[in-house]
């Protein structure tokens, strides 16, 4: 079975720095590009980062462009978002779902910006 | 900005036909927008229902159907289930960036 499974959520004060992961297991992760999408708790869904399948090319929502890193290591199977200079407004759920067919979804991870 | 406009809410009846539909502000929206649909339950993440327009993954049940209308793209439900109530969310690849509507909150009364 495809799995993605996210990690690395907290509570983090407005400025600061977080890394969430994703590790998939079901797939050759090398074989598919990988996104972020996040979802403030109650309200809707907004793309966030797409990855190619060797971390070659990366795109970023206009909000996240500076700040947000998206890499991945497919020896390990896993999927990274570095989140700096973190501001409240990018407190949400944040989901790692595979491919350019965005098939499949993680169950997500929680992030607070909040002092 | 490019915005993709869903209706905020509607209701079917169990066994009933509901359409839903989405918009986008830059303009008709056609097959090379790739039009996809999800659905979310409360308390879990989003399940993808159909891609590119009209196709059904294998876990995408009958009932749900994807087109376009219009220059709008639209998912209908047929035979509505207790169970399909839910957030229907669409997405369009705008100028390659992907982009979500608002979402429909879809109730089944």
């Amino acid at each position: 079975d495809v799995q993605l499974v996210e990690s690395g959520g907290g509570l983090v004060q407005p400025g600061g720095s977080l890394r969430l992961s994703c590790v998939v297991s079901g797939f050759n992760l090398e074989g598919y590009f990988m996104n972020w999408v996040r979802q403030v708790p109650g309200k809707g869904l907004m793309w966030v980062s797409r990855i190619d399948r060797f971390g070659t090319g990366v795109t970023y929502t206009d909000s996240v462009r500076g700040r947000f890193t998206t890499s991945r290591d497919n020896a390990k199977n896993a999927l990274y978002l570095q989140m700096d200079s973190l501001r409240e407004e990018d407190t949400a759920i944040y989901y790692c779902v595979r491919g350019l067919t965005i098939d499949h979804w993680g169950q997500g991870t929680l992030v607070t910006v909040s002092s | 900005q490019a915005v993709v406009t869903q209706e905020p809410s509607l209701t079917v009846s169990p066994g009933g036909t509901v359409t839903l539909t989405c918009d986008s502000n830059t303009g008709s929206v056609t097959s090379g927008h790739y039009p996809y649909w999800f659905q979310q339950k409360p308390g879990q993440a989003p399940r993808t229902l159909i891609y590119d327009t009209s196709n059904r993954y294998s876990w995408s049940p009958a009932r749900f159907s994807g087109s376009l209308l219009g220059g709008t793209a639209t998912l209908t439900l047929s035979g509505a289930q207790p169970e399909d109530e839910a957030d229907y969310y669409c997405l369009l690849f705008l100028s390659d960036v992907p982009v979500f509507g608002g979402g429909t909150r879809l109730t089944v009364l």
